[in-house]
């Protein structure tokens, strides 16, 4: 597609449930990047990946968040047993060259209840 | 521990004025430094960049200013318009590893006024 892509863009859910975040970037771009926005916070970093690979999990806030790259292209974050301090914008950026011009995507907005 | 500091939540500025929005970081050792902007339900665009060679770098209304023995990062906006209102984020890239990824500040609210 023309940009990065994600979905859904809006979810809620109960707390203690699972979900699911979608991101397809653009393509040719091998690096992914996810990060996150809580209410009145900037843009806190999740996980890098390049290719299928993720060398830099270093802003994973707990072993509940988990993500994974297939195929060079989507990306999936997944957060188990949700709980309500997960709520946040979710934003997924592509990049092709390390000049730190990242293209985000809308973002997921994430509400547990 | 934040290593990129916005420490001006909001910013109001009159139509045709200047806008100039700060960040401090904490790093020398930083490459990159980037501007990015943000409107309400849409994901950052990126605006403008510097490199830590360079002390400013302009782009038609908008210019970066870089001042290193500072440790200071601004952005000029001359002259502001209603369509520049939104979220601007100040972004530098990390230098442990080699992942180019972005380290944010906590964003200024820039408010232009017709």
């Amino acid at each position: 597609g023309a940009g990065v892509s994600q979905s859904p863009s809006n979810k809620v859910t109960e707390k203690g449930k699972d979900v699911e975040l979608r991101c397809d970037p653009i393509s040719g771009h091998t690096a992914l990047y996810w990060y996150r926005q809580s209410l009145g916070q900037g843009l806190e970093f999740l996980i890098y990946f390049q290719g299928n690979s993720a060398p830099d999990k270093s802003g994973l806030p707990s072993d509940r968040f988990s993500a994974e790259r297939t195929g060079g292209s989507v990306s999936t974050l997944t957060i188990q047993r949700t709980q309500q301090e997960d709520s946040a914008v979710y934003l997924c950026a592509s990049s092709l060259e390390r000049t730190g011009k990242f293209f985000f995507g809308q973002g997921t907005r994430l509400t547990v209840v | 521990d934040q290593q990129v500091k916005q420490n001006s939540p909001s910013l109001s500025v009159q139509e045709g004025r200047i806008s100039i929005l700060n960040c401090d970081y904490t790093n020398s050792m930083f490459d990159y430094f980037l501007w990015y902007k943000k409107y309400p339900a849409e994901g950052p665009t990126f605006l403008i960049s510097i490199s830590s060679i360079k002390d400013k770098n302009e782009d038609g209304r908008f210019t970066v200013f870089l001042n290193k023995s500072a440790k200071h990062l601004s952005l000029h906006i001359v002259p502001s318009q209603p369509g520049d209102s939104a979220v601007y984020f100040c972004a530098v890239e990390g230098v442990t590893g080699n992942t180019g990824k972005l380290i944010f500040g906590q964003g200024t609210t820039l408010q232009v006024k017709p």
